[in-house]
């Protein structure tokens, strides 16, 4: 089975450049998660979906940053304009969200996308 | 103070050796916990998963929590070369917030 799939894999880009990540969760998983890895703070959850709508946001750094979900298939993180400070690694996540412990899956991550911000 | 508390390490044993991986949490909350290892570029991927309090138990590997000590651990029997990476504990409430939070990670070094 597919995992969970992230484009691209490095993106190197000028300060001031808009910047798209792009995600494909695993089929049948009904929530998503962005989250951000630096040395200095590990891994930070910035948004997470449930069923498409964005149900928590409070880790998002500042209105440079937008996440979307058009559809169950596919999620962006958008940071326009980009700063150097944005330079990590972000990974997205997919888990299966149900009511008990036999119906949640726990979060499957991928590989990420390490982005420099010169 | 952080949430997760968890030993960056790095710590180096022998092949063949049993590893002791630790955390420790402040938010008596957490019921979900879980132990992930990642690779050098690569993402976080799954080991263990486990509920409320006790053991479970696969293959290499063992994991425990003590929810009245707020305290998880993971063991890996005869450890491998291959074992050498970073091992995240990760941790959610039961209802409400779903989002994980993450100790800092633990290199881990097998010496073949």
């Amino acid at each position: 089975d597919a995992g969970v799939i992230q484009s691209p894999r490095h993106e190197v880009t000028e300060m001031g450049q808009e910047v798209t990540l792009r995600c494909k969760p695993i089929s049948g998983h009904n929530s998503l998660f962005w989250y951000r890895q630096t040395m200095m703070r590990g891994l930070e959850l910035l948004i997470y979906f449930n069923n498409n709508v964005p149900i928590d946001d409070s880790g998002m750094p500042e209105d440079r940053f937008s996440a979307k979900m058009p559809n169950a298939s596919f999620s962006t993180l958008k940071i326009q304009p980009s700063e150097p400070r944005d330079s990590a690694v972000y990974f997205c996540a997919s888990s299966l969200w149900g009511a008990d412990y036999y119906s949640n899956q726990p979060q499957h991550f991928g590989d990420g996308t390490r982005l420099s911000i010169l | 103070q952080k949430e997760v508390e968890q030993d960056p390490g790095p710590l180096s044993v022998p092949e063949g050796a049993i590893v002791s991986l630790n955390c420790t949490y402040s938010n008596s909350a957490f019921q979900y916990f879980m132990w992930y290892r990642q690779y050098s570029r690569k993402g976080p991927e799954l080991l263990m998963y486990t509920y409320s309090s006790g053991n479970k138990e696969d293959g290499r590997f063992t994991a425990q929590v003590d929810k009245s000590s707020k305290y998880i651990s993971l063991f890996i029997r005869d450890s491998q070369p291959s074992d050498s990476a970073t091992y995240l504990c990760a941790m959610r409430v039961d209802t409400g917030r779903r989002a994980l939070t993450f100790g800092s990670g633990t290199r881990l070094q097998v010496q073949p």
